[in-house]
């Protein structure tokens, strides 16, 4: 079946500009997370969709970030007047969790945003 | 806190044995995870852990010590395209049910 998608792939902004990347889980997937990474870094968590509970957003690094998901699938990241720092790898993973959590996570291939 | 150790880079020849080492200090532990991602690629999952003891999947092994905080993977008959860069991940009941607290990642470099 269909994997994790992403887009854009990539997206160039001006600082100061806001952004949206979207995610698309696998179907049938229940939870839903976003990361980000930098250059050589590892995956740093932002916040986590899990079913019908409240988000936890405790990764988001400031209020100019913020995701929802709608009707328990796609999901889409903003980030509100965007900063050279905010230049990353955002990716989206999903995972099946069915009376216990998951520890495979499936993985999109990542939008690369450039903020000039 | 929550914090993962793991080496920054590993190089090994074709055909050698690699170890990655792992140490967590995290609250909630569950298990670990290893994940592998090739350059500009997504990590892909390789293995878990949730009770002590060595997981076998091919050429790839994976141990949990639950008492010593401490796991690794054991990458056996390298070959040129295991050259990729290798995360431990904690998987944490508290906070957050379901979370995956990521390592910085171990670039692993295999050379002729």
């Amino acid at each position: 079946g269909a994997g994790v998608s992403q887009s854009p792939s990539n997206k160039v902004t001006e600082k100061g500009k806001d952004v949206e990347l979207r995610c698309d889980p696998i179907s049938g997937h229940t939870a839903l997370y976003w990361y980000r990474q930098s250059l050589g870094q590892g995956l740093e968590f932002l916040i986590y969709f899990q079913g019908n509970s409240a988000p936890d957003k405790s990764g988001l690094p400031s209020d100019r970030f913020s995701a929802e998901r709608t009707g328990g699938s796609v999901s889409t990241l903003t980030i509100q007047r965007t900063q050279q720092e905010d230049s990353a790898v955002y990716l989206c993973a999903s995972s099946l969790t069915q009376g216990g959590p998951s520890y495979e996570q499936y993985f999109g291939p990542g939008t690369r945003l450039t903020v000039t | 806190g929550q914090s993962l150790e793991q080496p920054s880079e590993v190089t090994a020849v074709e055909g050698a044995i690699v170890q990655i080492n792992c140490t967590y200090q995290t609250s909630g532990f569950y298990g670990l995870s290893w994940y592998q991602q090739h350059d500009g690629g997504a990590p892909t999952f390789l293995s878990y852990n949730a009770l002590d003891g060595l997981e076998e999947t091919g050429r790839f092994s994976s141990f949990l010590s639950r008492s010593d905080s401490y796991g690794y993977l054991l990458l056996q008959e390298l070959q040129m395209k295991d050259s990729a860069s290798y995360f431990c991940a904690v998987l944490m009941t508290t906070d957050s049910w379901g979370k995956l607290q990521f390592g910085a990642g171990t670039q692993v470099v295999v050379t002729p």
